[in-house]
């Protein structure tokens, strides 16, 4: 059964600074990563998608990066801003394709 | 495209009350995803449907709980009887093969059971 974890659950940083989210999973058998932001009271908006083909993809000031060998995957968010603060989710769909795994999230808060 | 619509988006009943939310996927999309949010629990996958067909729905908590995808652009999460620990936020997601599977979701319906 794949187990999808987040550290740290919270986190506070300065505006400006670089920072990395980190998710871990057990089972590397994946078809593909995503990793989504949640606003408080909101629903999931998608941020990255990584096929399991892949090692890495950007959009922005987001670079998201899959290693499976170690089971591991990071998120990461350049010179950040007060509007980035929000719950950091990913989830792992599982080698068919069907179901996704959830990780329980990072709350990030970004001091102006 | 309208992205996942769900309604209603908020849903307040008294315990033993039958609730009936409801979902319509992104047009083409072939996976419907049905999950509860909860503080303690996280976000946890109910069942999920491939071309209007149950595939997996190991999460259902229990026989009150029943999903129905009648064609592929509507699905429904029925609860009878609601009860209060029941309360949560539902959310339905879609994805396609031509998206790459890649997951959209719906703003969610917040239930309140008293």
């Amino acid at each position: 059964k794949q187990e999808v974890t987040q550290i740290p659950a919270a986190l506070s940083v300065p505006e400006g600074e670089n920072l990395v989210l980190n998710c871990s999973f057990t089972d590397s058998a994946i078809y593909n990563l995503q990793w989504f932001r949640q606003d408080p009271g909101k629903g999931l908006t998608s941020l990255l998608l990584i096929q399991s083909s892949q090692r890495e993809q950007t959009s922005g000031r987001l670079n998201a990066s899959l290693d499976k060998s170690s089971g591991r995957s990071t998120l990461y968010i350049a010179a950040s801003q007060p509007g980035d603060s929000a719950t950091y989710l990913c989830a792992m769909r599982d080698a068919n394709a069907g179901k996704s795994t959830f990780g329980d999230g990072t709350t990030l808060t970004v001091k102006p | 495209d309208a992205g996942v619509i769900q309604s209603p988006r908020h849903e307040v009943t008294e315990m033993g009350q039958e609730v009936t939310l409801r979902c319509k996927p992104i047009s083409g999309h072939d996976y419907l995803f049905w999950y509860r949010q909860t503080m303690m629990r996280g976000l946890e996958l109910l069942i999920y449907f491939n071309n209007n067909v149950p595939i997996d729905d190991s999460g259902m908590p229990e026989d009150r709980f029943s999903a129905k995808m009648p064609n592929a652009s509507f699905s429904t999460l029925k609860i009878q009887p609601s009860e209060p620990r029941d309360s949560a936020v539902y959310f339905c997601a879609s994805s396609s093969m031509w998206r790459v599977y890649e997951q959209y979701f719906g703003p969610g319906t917040r239930l309140t059971v008293t």
